[in-house]
């Protein structure tokens, strides 16, 4: 079983902030929080990983609590193209494979 | 650069047929990684290699299930005498021994009839 639960859907205004939660009460001190999107007929994307501090790259920014039982994906200006479903993984960072949960499905609106 | 490709993108077999599903991982990469995605759900792992080690399987859901990566490279993912059930897209991931993040191929998407 997946050891996250995400929101099974979320609407965003094009233009505004998207803002996805993710609960991993359970996540181990080895443990990354990855994120990953899917969008329709495509393999899943890879969009940010962390272990502890928060990250920031070209596509989105990932704010961890100081607990680490929960996470915040963040799309800071979202488009039509951002509309997937996003996937909260935990993993230790060697060669374990994912475990998926259903996601959060991301819908943007015009 | 190149990332995970996968053939055929699509397949269409009829309920008792054999079926081979090509993975081409980046190169270079150690771990190759297949996973079976059903309509609307997340993907469920199938089987893990390192190099031409399938070092987890567990994942196999019969043993019409098969996988190989017998140059540490190129992975194929078997199904013998398919049926309805098996109807899913079948993804690849790989992922270097540095960084463990894992980089998605686009799937093959299987249809038994």
């Amino acid at each position: 079983d997946a050891k996250t639960t995400q929101p099974p859907s979320m609407d965003c205004a094009e233009g505004r902030a998207a803002n996805l939660p993710c609960n991993h009460s359970t996540i181990s001190g080895n443990e990354y929080v990855y994120w990953y999107r899917q969008i329709h007929s495509q393999g899943p994307q890879y969009i940010i990983h962390g272990l502890k501090n928060n990250e920031t790259n070209e596509m989105a920014s990932l704010i961890i609590t100081e607990d680490r039982k929960s996470s915040t994906l963040i799309l800071p200006h979202a488009t039509l193209r951002d509309t997937a479903v996003y996937y909260c993984i935990v993993n230790p960072n060697y060669g374990q494979n994912f475990v998926f949960g259903p996601g959060t499905r991301l819908s943007v609106l015009p | 650069g190149a990332g995970v490709s996968q053939s055929p993108r699509y397949k269409v077999a009829k309920r008792g047929q054999d079926v081979a599903l090509r993975c081409d991982p980046i190169s270079g990469h150690v771990s190759l990684f297949w996973y079976q995605q059903a309509l609307g759900q997340g993907p469920e792992f199938l089987t893990y290699f390192q190099n031409e080690a399938q070092l987890d399987k567990s994942g196999l859901p019969s043993d019409r299930f098969f996988a190989e990566r017998p140059e540490g490279s190129v992975s194929t993912l078997k199904i013998q005498r398919t049926q309805q059930e098996d109807s899913a897209v079948y993804l690849c991931a790989s992922s270097s021994q540095e960084q463990e993040t894992q980089y998605f191929g686009p799937g093959t998407r299987l249809l038994v009839l």
